[in-house]
Order: C-alpha cells, then sequence, then structure tokens
C-alpha cells in the first residue's frame, strides 16, 4: 500500500522559509515523479511542481517559479519541497502526490501559514 | 498553466443524476487519458473517485462514471445521495510535463 506523509510545515515569516519533507513507502520511489499539490484556505487544488524519479526533470508553477525548490533523495524516499521568499498567498494546505500512476495516492497534508 | 473549466455549481434531487464537465485543451484533455476526479467534503483531504479517464479506485461507488470526447472530460454522478454533497475537481497530465487541475464543482443535493 502506497503511504506518503508529510511534515515541515507550519508559520512561516513573509521573505521567510520553509521546507516539507515527504515520506514515501509501498513502492519503488526511484522510479516514480512525485508531486507537490496545494489548497489555499476556501480555494480550489494548485499543483505546485513534479520531479521525475531520476530529477532529471523537474517543473514549477509559475506561481512559486524562482522561490520554491523541489528535490529528492531516492536512497531516503523521500521528496522535499523548500520555500523561499514567502508570501501570504503560499498559505495553504501542501500535499505530496504520486499522480499518473494508476490510483492516484495523497498524503493527508501540512499546513502551511504566512504571517507575521 | 490555465486552469481546466469547470462549473462553479451543479445541483439535483436524491435519486437523479447529474453530470460535471471539466474543459481542457489539445494539450492536456484532448492529449492523454491522464484524467483524474476528486471528491472533497469540507475540512477534508480530496478523495481519488476516478483516474485515467473511467477508472475507479478500489470501494469507489459504481455510481460514480467518467468519460471524455475530445477536449471535455466529464464526471457522471448517477442515483444522487445526500452524501454525494461535496465540492469535485478534476485534474490532466500535460504535454509541458506538468498537471493542471480544474476550479471545481460545488455539487448541492436538494
Amino acid at each position: 500500500e502506497v503511504q506518503l506523509l508529510e511534515s515541515g510545515g507550519g508559520l512561516g515569516q513573509p521573505g521567510g522559509s520553509l521546507r516539507l519533507s515527504c515520506a514515501a513507502s509501498g513502492f519503488t520511489f526511484s522510479t516514480y515523479a512525485m508531486t507537490w499539490v496545494r489548497q489555499a484556505p476556501g480555494n480550489g487544488l494548485e499543483w505546485v511542481s513534479s520531479i521525475s524519479g531520476s530529477s532529471s526533470s523537474i517543473y514549477y508553477a509559475d506561481s512559486v517559479k524562482g522561490r520554491f525548490t523541489i528535490s529528492r533523495d531516492n536512497s531516503r524516499n523521500r521528496v522535499y519541497l523548500q520555500m523561499n521568499s514567502l508570501r501570504a498567498e503560499d498559505t495553504a494546505v501542501y500535499y505530496c502526490a504520486l499522480l499518473g500512476v494508476g490510483p492516484d495516492s495523497w498524503g493527508q497534508g501540512t499546513l502551511v501559514t504566512v504571517s507575521s | 498553466q490555465s486552469a481546466l473549466t469547470q462549473p462553479a455549481s451543479v445541483s439535483g434531487s436524491p435519486g437523479q443524476s447529474i453530470t460535471i464537465s471539466c474543459t481542457g485543451t489539445s494539450s492536456d484533455v484532448g492529449r492523454y487519458d491522464y484524467v483524474s476526479w476528486y471528491q472533497q467534503h469540507p475540512g477534508k483531504v480530496p478523495k481519488l473517485i476516478i483516474y485515467d479517464v473511467t477508472n475507479r479506485p478500489s470501494g469507489v461507488s459504481s455510481r460514480f462514471s467518467g468519460s471524455k470526447s475530445g477536449n471535455t472530460a466529464s464526471l457522471t454522478i448517477s442515483g444522487l445521495q445526500a452524501e454525494d454533497e461535496a465540492d469535485y475537481y478534476c485534474n490532466s497530465y500535460t504535454s509541458s510535463g506538468t498537471w493542471v487541475f480544474g476550479g471545481g464543482t460545488k455539487v448541492t443535493v436538494l
């Protein structure tokens, strides 16, 4: 059974940084691309970033390009999202997801609040 | 990176069938069969109800079905029940290697 567990959320300062982590289990992690999706309070789902299994292909939404960095450690079955230059509009629940591989799998999410 | 287009709201009476549309382009919905649908109740994690256009995960009611024609995917809920009242989102892979979500549809059971 695929399991994804996010951590690292919390309160961040405007202009500050946070690093999210997602621990994966139940599948051959290095084989598959991983994705971060977020949902701001009262809003819909927004794709944030994806990284291929080998880290050779990385993609970002325009809203986070240049501020967020996705990475992965296949030896530890983890994917990360480094969030810099945080803005109030980055406040959201962030989900780690395995998409496009049969039934999608999502974590429970971690809440990021950007406020002074 | 434009969102897929969904109606803001759809309503129906118990027992009726409703259909939610999800319109994209020839670069996403029209090009790939990687279209998923999610159900989300308030305060809950999105739940996958359809993947790869037509497939239902184990445990999801057969009242939910998916289809696609051209650049538009559709989710049909038959025999509408009170518990189906929720927000529904579609998602598609794109030719840019990214994913795109619809804006969401609020389903109301009258």
